[in-house]
């Protein structure tokens, strides 16, 4: 069952703006983690928001999660070249359930210079 | 150099012909799992492993075969390869506790089956 899904499934941008995407999920959750990857490359973890988190900060990344709308969102600032790539979330199951780890389809980013 | 490291980087088969896919982490993670990435449907897993001996089906296991013997080691095996698992494999490992924690992601194996 497809648990996270990423919106929009791409998204363009200038250099210098800022880029959201969003993370929409069916049941509940320990925790959500936001993974980068580079064109044909493994996928890299950036940040992880447990259920009992609301909002959390790394550099230039900031994600959100609210439970009660079953949703997160990740904000990249100040966007670079460098960031441009495909950003999945992954909804991680309490350990004591059947569920698993489900990663979303991803966003592609594209940064404009 | 904590790292999960995949062999091959890219293979090309014939239909039928068995392979292995070799997996190995350096981190002394419980936990292991195989997915696949195919256009428009992101990644998918395949199987997945608690610990040594322990494995389970993920979304996706029709076709794989796991083996988990040593904590380090995780291979995905192909009995009879088929053109429809022409994809894009990662394996990836974590660590556990109360709870599962970040990936990390080999550098992927690229297979096609003719």
């Amino acid at each position: 069952s497809q648990q996270g899904e990423e919106d929009p499934q791409a998204l363009s941008i200038q250099e210098g703006e800022n880029a959201t995407m969003n993370c929409s999920y069916k049941t509940s959750i320990n925790n959500l983690q936001w993974y980068r990857q580079n064109s044909g490359r493994g996928l890299v973890h950036l940040i992880l928001i447990r259920s009992n988190e609301r909002e959390k900060h790394s550099g230039r990344l900031r994600v959100t999660l609210d439970t009660s709308k079953k949703s997160s969102s990740l904000l990249i600032t100040a966007s670079r070249a460098a960031d441009t790539a495909s950003y999945f979330c992954a909804t991680v199951p309490f350990m004591n359930r059947d569920d698993k780890i489900i990663f979303g389809k991803g966003t592609r980013l594209h940064i404009l210079p | 150099e904590a790292q999960v490291t995949q062999n091959p980087r890219y293979l090309i088969t014939v239909t039928g012909k068995k392979l292995t896919v070799t997996c190995s982490q350096n981190m002394n993670h419980e936990y292991m799992s195989w997915y696949r990435q195919d256009p428009g449907l992101g990644l998918r897993q395949i199987y997945y492993s608690m610990n040594v001996e322990v494995t389970d089906k993920g979304d996706v296991p029709e076709g794989y075969k796991v083996s988990r013997k040593e904590k380090r080691n995780f291979p995905l095996i192909l009995e009879s390869p088929s053109p429809n698992q022409t994809s894009l494999y990662f394996c990836a490992s974590t660590w556990t506790g109360n709870s599962y924690n970040e990936q990390f992601f080999g550098p992927g194996t690229r297979l096609t089956v003719l």
